[in-house]
């Protein structure tokens, strides 16, 4: 079945480092891929998006691309902020259902001053 | 951009009694809704998918008597956590798939279940 891994967590970084959160995916078909993220006590927020392969999604600053060859969908950010603390779900759609997701268990991101 | 709104954000209840969560679509039609389930520090779980105007379909180990969800229109699905036990104790999110974009949904702002 479809499946979902990212990287454990938390990554703690300082302000302004490089991130990278690594997901990759096991799926049939053409899945489309997700970034979410959650602050604490607040539900999801989508963060990027990539439905086809080398789509790259974008967006405040994250980015991922959609690697078939590697099936992947890395989340990186340049420079990160204090703001970004937060947690992030990978997760893909199947082709063929609109909505229904499955997640990886999620990245702890913690970013000190 | 569509949005999705959960009520309430917040309830404790006795156990032994039941609560109901609403999810609803605003700015757009979702034929389909999703209820999942995300236990503290964990990734979320899909519970069910809702459909409108027909019966929920559950994920395995979902107990369809304990958990009723209702799809009555095309805005608004409701999950009914009955005869609440602090087990039942969880964040539960809901998400809308918009009809008109294949490829995403749209998720409520959960609701902080607390079974006392």
């Amino acid at each position: 079945g479809n499946s979902v891994t990212q990287m454990e967590g938390p990554v703690t970084l300082s302000e302004e480092a490089f991130l990278t959160i690594n997901c990759t995916y096991t799926a049939t078909g053409y899945p489309s891929l997700f970034w979410y993220v959650q602050y604490p006590g607040e539900g999801l927020q989508l963060l990027l998006k990539a439905t086809k392969a080398d789509d790259k999604g974008s967006n405040k600053g994250f980015e991922a691309t959609y690697r078939k060859e590697t099936t992947s969908f890395h989340l990186e950010k340049g420079s990160v902020q204090v703001s970004d603390s937060a947690v992030y779900f990978c997760a893909l759609s199947s082709a063929s259902n609109t909505g229904k997701l499955i997640f990886g268990q999620g990245t702890t991101l913690q970013v000190k001053p | 951009g569509a949005v999705v709104s959960q009520h309430p954000s917040r309830v404790i209840c006795k156990s032994g009694t039941s609560v109901k969560i609403e999810c609803r679509s605003l700015d757009f039609q979702a034929t389909t809704m999703f209820w999942y389930r995300q236990f503290p520090k964990q990734s979320l779980m899909l519970m069910a998918t809702s459909n409108e105007g027909s019966k929920a379909t559950y994920e395995q180990g979902v107990e369809k008597d304990k958990f009723l969800i209702n799809h009555a229109s095309l805005t608004l699905s409701t999950l009914t956590v009955t005869s609440a036990h602090p087990e039942d104790s969880s964040f539960y999110i809901c998400s809308a798939g918009d009809r008109r974009s294949y490829t995403e949904a749209f998720f409520g702002q959960g609701t902080r279940l607390t079974v006392v």
